[in-house]
């Protein structure tokens, strides 16, 4: 079965500063990797995903996430916050049948 | 390319009484999901549909919970009786086909229900 652990529901940072949200993953088949965000009021918007091939993967708004096996980890970073990245946001993993299973959230706070 | 659609946006109801959520999948996909998102909690699947099949439904509270997807496109989620604990987020999404492995699960802006 997959699971999804996301570190810290809720995180706050400064304008212009970095973002770090953290997954860990749990897997018995080698995973397929997702970074959701949600808006106040709205539905989940892809923002990356890995597959297969380059463990560095670059998506929407600046954000970039890495693949690391070995740590069981898909933390997604942006190196500048802006205020409009304030959301929250969902790591999943799939397993069969393309299920996807979320983890619990990451609200994040972007401070002037 | 239009997104998932659904409506009501927004649902207040009293417990015991019936609801339900309509949902128009992009285009073209073969797939469809419903989703309950309960405050605080991430997305947790009810429902998935492939064409106008079935393909899990292993977390649908089926005493109290129906869908279907009659002609394979369009999509409707009923609660009858609701009880408090079904004040959420639903959800819906769709994908091209889930048996393909890179597939992606697009979402709709979800129906916010709150049971009194």
């Amino acid at each position: 079965a997959q699971s999804v652990t996301q570190l810290g529901s809720h995180v706050s940072v400064s304008e212009g500063a970095l973002v770090l949200l953290r997954c860990n993953y749990s897997s018995s088949v080698p995973p397929y990797l997702f970074w959701y965000v949600q808006y106040p009021n709205q539905g989940l918007q892809l923002l990356l995903k890995y597959t297969t091939g380059a463990t560095l993967v670059k998506g929407i708004n600046g954000f970039e996430a890495e693949f690391k096996k070995s740590e069981t980890s898909f933390h997604l970073t942006k190196p500048s916050a802006h205020m409009s990245d304030a959301a929250e946001y969902f790591c999943a993993v799939k397993g069969g049948g393309n299920k996807l299973t979320f983890g619990t959230g990451t609200q994040l706070k972007v401070e002037l | 390319e239009a997104g998932v659609a659904q409506s009501p946006r927004y649902k207040i109801i009293e417990k015991r009484q019936s609801v339900a959520f309509w949902c128009n999948p992009i285009s073209g996909h073969a797939t469809l999901y419903w989703y309950q998102q309960i405050l605080g909690q991430g997305p947790k699947l009810l429902i998935q549909f492939q064409n106008n099949g079935v393909v899990d439904d292993s977390q649908l509270p089926k005493d109290r919970f129906s869908a279907e997807r009659l002609k394979g496109v369009d999509s409707t989620l009923k609660i009858q009786p609701a009880k408090l604990e079904d004040s959420a987020v639903y959800l819906c999404a769709s994908s091209l086909d889930y048996q393909r492995g890179t597939d992606t699960q697009y979402f709709g802006p979800g129906t916010r229900l709150t049971v009194l």
